[in-house]
């Protein structure tokens, strides 16, 4: 069973506002991951890393940051929402060794 | 072209049916794959994991990795409406990379 979690799992919030979405694992995971995706759509990779003190952004530009001060944290950062960050957001981690990817529950942004 | 292609449906079935899902990749360098559940509004859940070349069988669930076609199944034998939701199929080499498919909303009619 997969132990990552994000919070919060729905946030509404207005136009310019700062916000950070959370996500923690407790599997030790070095490579963690985030997702965007839209209802019915596919999965969109905006950021990865490696381990502590790496991170890369994915296939999909996104002005959102992040960080990953410890391993089993890796926040989301957006500085100023807008409506068009109007998404889902889905963590993730993986164990090299093993080739398996783990998703939290995601966070259901809403910019109003 | 994507590197893993999969036809998105919807696929709409009688319960009971044995459902096929398929999914087609074209980077030789995968090794790993993997088949995710996801529900609507929920984070895709980790279904069939299979290394290289092969067949893994859970419950109802059966996945199947021709790696000389690049051609991914799963399979779900005694379908039920709980199996609706949304089937990603997804590749990697080291097992970092995840490259995922578009996915195919399953839906199990009662």
């Amino acid at each position: 069973e997969a132990d990552i979690y994000q919070t919060p799992r729905y946030l509404v919030i207005g136009t310019g506002k700062k916000i950070t979405l959370e996500c923690s694992q407790t599997m030790g995971h070095d490579k963690m991951y985030w997702y965007q995706q839209d209802p019915g759509m596919e999965l969109h990779l905006i950021h990865y890393s490696y381990g502590v003190n790496s991170t890369e952004k994915g296939d999909l530009s996104s002005e959102s940051t992040v960080s990953r001060i410890r391993t089993e944290h890796f926040p989301l950062t957006l500085e100023s929402a807008r409506p068009s960050h109007t998404s889902q957001y889905l963590c993730a981690s993986s164990d090299p060794g093993r080739g398996k990817a783990f998703f939290g529950q995601g966070t259901r942004l809403t910019v109003v | 072209q994507k590197e893993v292609e999969q036809d998105p449906g919807p696929l709409s079935v009688p319960e009971g049916a044995i459902v096929s899902l398929n999914c087609t990749y074209s980077n030789s360098a995968f090794q790993y794959f993997m088949w995710y559940r996801q529900y609507s509004r929920k984070g895709p859940e980790l279904l069939m994991y299979t290394y290289s070349s092969g067949n893994k069988e859970d419950g109802r669930f059966t996945a199947q990795v021709d790696k000389s076609s690049k051609y991914i199944s799963l399979f779900i034998r005694d379908s039920q409406p709980s199996d609706s939701a949304t089937y990603l199929c997804a590749s990697s080499m080291g097992g970092q990379n995840f490259v995922f498919g578009p996915g195919t909303r399953l839906s199990v009619l009662p």
